[in-house]
């Protein structure tokens, strides 16, 4: 089976800009988490779907949202950039009844 | 307040030589996961441990679950320079949701 993918790998932005994160899980993998990953806080969960629902969020504005799509796909967008926004975003799926996580490789977001 | 502490944070040694990473909660997990993480990539899920007091083996790579299911360690033997990395543990906290520790960064020198 194909690997968790994300597009893109590497953004750049400035700061005020949105900007679009997608991933696709496995194939069959119902559930998709979001993560930050930042040198200082390390990881952090940002929020999980499954089945087209947000099931959970973890404490980050609502400048940062998500969704997923009928085919699992999940996209997550980030309004009004600002310079700590600068991170690793990393999606991960999971088979349905598992609580082991497949991480993509990221996208790696600049904030200028 | 962090709920997975991982010592040590930075390690590093020679070529062939042993170590052991730590993870500590004052938590019960139902489960612990181990990845190991390379600059610009996404973590790689090395083992999943579920049964207090349960060992298991990848290669060089030993873990352990704690009997009370609220601790884990990865043991490398005679560690190699591909060794190099990231190293997390992670639990789950609530459905979707993973809690990492800090991670130790490993570095493996020839």
């Amino acid at each position: 089976k194909a690997g968790v993918t994300q597009t893109p790998r590497y953004l750049i932005k400035t700061r005020g800009q949105q900007v679009t994160l997608s991933c696709s899980p496995i194939s069959g993998h119902r559930s998709v988490s979001w993560y930050q990953q930042t040198p200082g806080q390390g990881l952090q969960f940002l929020f999980e779907y499954f089945s087209e629902t947000q099931r959970n969020k973890g404490n980050f504005p609502g400048r940062f949202s998500g969704r997923q799509f009928s085919n699992s796909r999940s996209e997550m967008n980030v309004s009004t950039l600002e310079l700590g926004d600068s991170a690793l975003y990393l999606c991960a799926s999971s088979p349905l009844g598992q609580e082991t996580q497949y991480f993509g490789p990221g996208t790696r977001l600049l904030v200028l | 307040t962090q709920l997975l502490e991982q010592s040590p944070q930075f390690l590093s040694i020679q070529e062939g030589e042993n170590l052991t990473v730590y993870c500590n909660s004052s938590s019960v997990f139902s489960s612990l996961q181990w990845y190991r993480q390379e600059p610009g990539e996404g973590p790689v899920l090395l083992v999943t441990v579920v049964t207090g007091g349960e060992v298991k083996k990848l290669k060089r790579l030993t873990f352990q679950f704690g009997d009370a299911r609220k601790d884990s360690s990865l043991h490398i033997t005679a560690a190699q320079p591909g060794d190099t990395g990231l190293y997390l543990c992670a639990g789950p906290f609530m459905t979707g949701k993973l809690i990492f520790g800090q991670g130790t960064t490993l570095q493996v020198k020839p």
